[in-house]
């Protein structure tokens, strides 16, 4: 089982919609980010999250400790949002090692 | 600043051959990290250096090697190429505390 799960895996919206991707983790964390990679590879981080949640444009990241998840939500959204959105963990302990999830594929239709 | 630079930008191999791979991090940034993302999974952990050590490494074989230089950037090296070594490689560099910046990647082709 991997460490870090992200739901759905592929993901298609109406311009407009509200978005939802999630993110379940088995292990202790100093740190969670969520990243968005563009087509061609280039990755960017988008939130780094250790506790609540945070805000940035149409973007709102939360995550909860306890219960070992975090949400990515994205308010209405615009083809320009297209784009791979991963989950990484910062484990406790391991320094600045990255575990990634698999990521979820956004396709936003005009 | 140039951010997190890497090459080449592609490259193509043939089964058996070596290849290295260069990042250059962004000043400052002591911490290099690299990923393998095969397409359509997330980057999986390779190595992470961290003033000139090796910190971490993921569960790849020892055809996998790397290092870091003193003025931070680094290599990843790849021995006796498999066509199963064709993927995109990412480079990391972060400096502690604060999110990570990505390179574009090297597309490694093995054929």
């Amino acid at each position: 089982k991997n460490e870090v799960e992200q739901s759905p895996q592929n993901l298609t919206a109406q311009e407009g919609e509200f978005i939802t991707i999630n993110c379940s983790y088995s292990v202790g964390i100093s740190a969670l980010h969520w990243l968005q990679q563009h087509p061609g590879g280039g990755i960017v981080s988008l939130f780094m999250l250790s506790s609540g949640k945070k805000k940035h444009g149409r973007l709102i990241a939360t995550i909860n400790i306890q219960e070992k998840h975090s949400s990515l939500h994205i308010t209405a959204s615009h083809p320009r949002d297209s784009a791979v959105y991963i989950c990484a963990l910062l484990k406790g302990g391991t320094g600045n090692q990255f575990y990634f999830g698999t990521g979820t594929s956004l396709t936003v239709i005009p | 600043d140039a951010g997190v630079t890497q090459s080449p930008t592609h490259l193509i191999k043939t089964r058996g051959q070596h290849v290295t791979l260069r990042c250059s991090p962004i000043s400052g940034h002591k911490s290099v990290s690299w990923y393998q993302q095969v397409l359509g999974q997330g980057p999986q952990f390779i190595f992470q250096y961290y003033e000139k050590e090796e910190r971490g490494r993921g569960n790849f074989p020892d055809r996998f090697s790397a290092r870091q230089f003193p003025n931070y950037s680094s290599e990843l090296n790849v021995n006796a190429l498999l066509l199963g070594d064709s993927a995109l490689y990412l480079c990391a560099s972060s400096y502690v505390g604060l999110p990570p910046f990505f390179g574009q990647g090297t597309r490694l082709t093995v054929v």
